[in-house]
């Protein structure tokens, strides 16, 4: 079973540009999350789709971040622009209720905001 | 929300039973606990999740007390690969608001 593809791997930009990040889960999986994770922490909600709605948003950042899953499928998530404290690993996540609610991690998008 | 308390880090040797302890106090009556591992450069990976008791799979073994306000992940004979972190959750089971990433555990494994 393919696991959750996200690119790209690595991304540098300068502040006030902006940057684009793809998922796509595990096939069937009609839950999907992004995460942020800066070095040292833990990984932080950002935002969840349950299919291709918006089950809760609360912690993204909505002045500069924003997602979409359209198909319920692949998603995207956007910073524009971005900060110097946007740098972290992006995570995308998948889960389903077949599977206990697991979650299945991508091996994320690592950011760096120069 | 169930808040999660781990230590910070922990040092083991090969060989070894390493016991990683998560205190939960204020779990809901409906909150399953689930521990994932994290090496570098990956995302967290799936260990182990239960609700009472014991709980053991090929890779851990859970152990819960009958109050549930804490947890200890048991990883028998540790290599040197299982040098990662250990992020101790709390909550439905799955990866909503509900659900909060500690800093998790650094668990280092010595030759």
């Amino acid at each position: 079973e393919a696991g959750v593809a996200q690119s790209p791997r690595y991304k540098i930009i300068e502040k006030r540009q902006s940057v684009a990040f793809w998922c796509n889960p595990i096939s069937g999986h009609a839950t999907l999350y992004w995460y942020q994770q800066i070095l040292g922490q833990g990984p932080k909600l950002l935002i969840q789709f349950q299919n291709n709605g918006v089950v809760d948003d609360s912690q993204l950042p909505k002045d500069r971040f924003s997602a979409e899953r359209l198909k319920g499928v692949d998603s995207t998530l956007k910073i524009q622009p971005a900060k110097l404290e946007d740098s972290a690993v992006y995570l995308c996540a998948s889960s389903s209720p077949g599977t206990d609610n697991k979650l299945f991690f991508g091996s994320g998008t690592q950011l760096s905001v120069l | 929300l169930a808040k999660t308390t781990q230590p910070i880090s922990m040092d083991s040797y090969e060989g070894q039973e390493v016991n990683i302890t998560c205190s939960h106090n204020n779990i809901a009556t409906n909150d399953y606990i689930t521990w994932y591992q994290q090496f570098p450069s990956q995302g967290p990976r799936f260990i182990i999740q239960g609700y009472k008791t014991k709980v053991t799979n090929e890779v851990a073994s859970l152990f819960i007390p009958a109050d549930r306000k804490s947890s200890t992940l048991s990883l028998p004979r540790v290599s040197l690969s299982d040098t990662a972190v250990y992020y101790c959750l709390v909550g439905d089971g799955g990866g909503g608001f509900k659900t909060i990433f500690g800093a998790g555990t650094r668990l280092f494994v010595k030759a």
